[in-house]
């Protein structure tokens, strides 16, 4: 399996606070991304990096950050939780663009 | 722009029945296809691709996947299903851009959740 790591795997917070997701990789892949995945609406991608501090945004990037200051590091920030970010989120990794994505376990957050 | 749709949210078969979930896309472009399984509190799992040359693409498990231009579908089906196959399914496109890249992108399909019964 792919080496990817999440945490946290689970947490729960209030509306306002700010919570920051954090994905780890030890495969030296150069695109990393960021999904939430919600019943009825499959996985959709809120940001996504190309390298080093390359990032951009994704289909449902309002009330998320990103940041990637090295490879193996990808944060998604929520700098102002709201419920209707509950959601489970997953990480993702690719060596080159079009190849197979490889996913990591997810973190499933709780936002009341 | 590319989308996804899944006939199905939910199918049912018995234990050794065929296997069909349906996948249709859209994409202005030469698609990259995938079909992933999720099982309860796991990532997904790659089952197969397809990108260029051969339509049928077989992949894990014994599943395999036809890419119809014509119809713009990529079904995925196992000729006979095993209560280990009960999990969720998601088909997905990416596109490469000529000239350019989609950066892999994922435009992912709604999920068809798969029972089987023994």
């Amino acid at each position: 399996d792919a080496g990817i790591t999440q945490s946290p795997r689970h947490k729960v917070t209030e509306t306002g606070t700010p919570v920051t997701l954090r994905c780890h990789q030890t495969e030296n892949h150069r695109y990393m991304y960021w999904y939430r995945q919600d019943p009825g609406h499959g996985l959709r991608l809120i940001h996504y990096s190309y390298g080093v501090k390359d990032t951009d945004k994704g289909e449902v990037s309002d009330g998320y950050s990103v940041s990637r200051s090295k490879t193996e590091d990808f944060l998604l920030t929520l700098e102002s939780a709201t419920s209707s970010q509950t959601s489970v989120y997953f990480c993702a990794i690719s060596e080159f663009s079009g190849e197979p994505q490889h996913f990591g376990d997810g973190t499933r957050l709780s936002i009341l | 722009a590319q989308s996804v749709t899944q006939l199905g949210s939910h199918v049912s078969v018995s234990e050794g029945a065929l296997v069909l979930l349906r996948c249709n896309y859209s994409s202005s472009v030469p698609p990259y296809l995938f079909w992933y399984v999720q099982y309860p509190n796991q990532g997904l799992q790659l089952l197969l691709k397809y990108t260029t040359g051969a339509t049928l693409v077989k992949g894990i498990n014994g599943f395999e996947a036809e890419f119809k231009k014509s119809e713009t579908s990529f079904h995925l089906t196992k000729p006979s299903a095993h209560m280990s196959d009960a999990a969720e399914y998601f088909c997905a496109v990416s596109a490469l851009y000529a000239g350019g890249t989609s950066y892999g992108k994922l435009t992912f399909g709604q999920g068809t959740i798969l029972t089987v019964h023994p």
